[in-house]
């Protein structure tokens, strides 16, 4: 089942707009990661944070993690077309290696 | 680094017939998760092994589902009979428990291209 959930669904902003995708989850997690699911192709990682952090920066990425209300978002600044995909949280929940995936919000960038 | 290899990127088969899908992780990693996603399901996980051996295998769908690893640079999952609803696009992913950083482990998966199957 999937523990992530993920809001909205689907995003349409324009090019040169912030985009925000909010994750909640369930379980006690040691860390949380963005990917990024172009169409068609596989995931690649964007960013993690973890537990105990609750905040972190990566280029235009900026994600938060607030663990007593068990969610988490994810700030795309000065978004561009080539952003336009779909974007996963994913929890690894302590005691366990595999990830558990939201289910995933779609962004469309219009340039 | 060529990243995680699967094959075939893509898989048209009907039901009944047996399919057997492959990884090649990335050179190093110890760890290797199989994952379906579908648009009614979204992102599952179905395995994963650790150092070769199976882990966690509780989001095998069912009997009809098999997988292996035999080595550190190769694994398949395998699905007989195939059903129609197995149709879906199938990922490998890797990583390993090593350390990223002063004190810090990494717990980034590297995934495949992914094989979309489909049964008719």
């Amino acid at each position: 089942s999937q523990q992530g959930e993920e809001d909205p669904q689907a995003l349409s902003i324009q090019e040169g707009e912030n985009a925000t995708m909010n994750c909640s989850y369930k379980t006690s997690i040691n860390n949380l990661q963005w990917y990024r699911q172009n169409s068609g192709r596989g995931l690649v990682h964007l960013i993690l944070i973890r537990s105990n952090e609750r905040e972190k920066h990566s280029g235009r990425l900026r994600v938060t993690l607030d663990t007593s209300k068990k969610s988490s978002s994810l700030l795309i600044t000065a978004s561009r077309a080539a952003d336009t995909a779909s974007y996963f949280c994913a929890t690894a929940d302590t005691g366990r290696r595999a990830l558990t995936f939201g289910s995933g919000t779609r962004l469309q960038v219009q340039p | 680094d060529a990243g995680v290899i699967q094959s075939p990127r893509h898989e048209v088969t009907e039901m009944g017939q047996e399919v057997t899908l492959r990884c090649k992780p990335i050179s190093g990693h110890n760890s290797l998760f199989w994952y379906r996603q579908t648009m009614m399901r979204g992102l599952e996980l179905l395995i994963y092994f650790n150092n070769n051996v199976p882990i966690d295998d509780s989001g095998m769908p069912e009997d009809r589902f098999s997988a292996k690893m035999p080595n550190a640079s190769f694994s398949t999952l395998k699905i007989q009979p195939s059903e129609p609803r197995d149709s879906a696009v199938y990922f490998c992913a890797s990583n390993s428990r090593g350390l990223a950083g002063v004190g810090l482990r990494t717990d980034t998966q590297y995934f495949g291209p992914g094989t979309r199957l489909t049964v008719l």
